[in-house]
């Protein structure tokens, strides 16, 4: 079965700080991978995905991903991070041309400025 | 813009007593997701329809049904809602099923007295 893991549950930074948030997930097979986003008071929108290619994804607002097959891990990453970071994080993947979205249980960051 | 709207945002009902909630979208895409998200949990899939083809995840119970009468509507009916049915409801679309991009409405929360 597959499955997501967000260790990190609840992330407080300052500003300027630099952000890494962990996923894992299981599967044995070929994985498309995504991290969303949920400002406060707004709908999941996606940050970025990996597909295939460059393991090293880059997406919005300065924030880039890195997909590992060996550790089975594609943790997001932004060297300096603003209070307009705040926000839920959700890490999901599916498994190649399949329809189904598997969601981790998220990480909420707090940046202060 | 072109989006993903659901109403209401907020929905209360009474133990037992059906209710309805509804999505609609402007981006012409074929698929429409619904997710429950409990509390600090992470979005689960329910069920999705590639244009009408309804396609139900096995272990949605079956007080959950749908109905996506044209592209733009789809509908969740909680046919008995329990205590345990209270959630966030989120809904989601995509041009096609495997690698593409969901893109998620705001939600509705469902309040079970």
């Amino acid at each position: 079965a597959q499955s997501v893991s967000q260790h990190n549950h609840h992330v407080i930074l300052s500003e300027a700080a630099s952000l890494e948030l962990g996923c894992n997930y299981s599967y044995g097979g070929t994985v498309n991978l995504f991290w969303y986003v949920q400002y406060p008071g707004q709908h999941l929108q996606l940050l970025l995905k990996y597909f295939s290619g460059d393991p090293l994804v880059k997406g919005i607002k300065g924030f880039e991903a890195e997909f590992i097959k060996s550790k089975f891990s594609f943790n997001l990453r932004k060297p300096s991070v603003q209070w307009s970071d705040t926000a839920e994080y959700f890490c999901a993947l599916s498994a190649y041309n399949t329809d189904k979205l598997i969601f981790g249980t998220g990480t909420r960051l707090q940046v202060f400025p | 813009d072109a989006m993903v709207i659901q109403n209401p945002r907020y929905q209360v009902t009474q133990f037992g007593k059906p209710v309805t909630l509804s999505c609609s979208q402007t981006l012409n895409h074929n698929v429409m997701y619904w997710y429950q998200q409990k509390s600090s949990q992470a979005p689960k899939l329910l069920f999705h329809y590639y244009d009408k083809d309804f396609n139900n995840e096995a272990d949605t119970p079956d007080n959950f049904q749908s109905r996506r009468p044209n592209t733009s509507f789809c509908f969740l009916d909680i046919r008995s809602p329990g205590l345990g049915d209270a959630a966030m409801y989120l809904c989601a679309t995509s041009i096609k099923t495997g690698q593409e991009t969901q893109y998620f409405g705001p939600g509705t929360r469902l309040l079970v007295l």
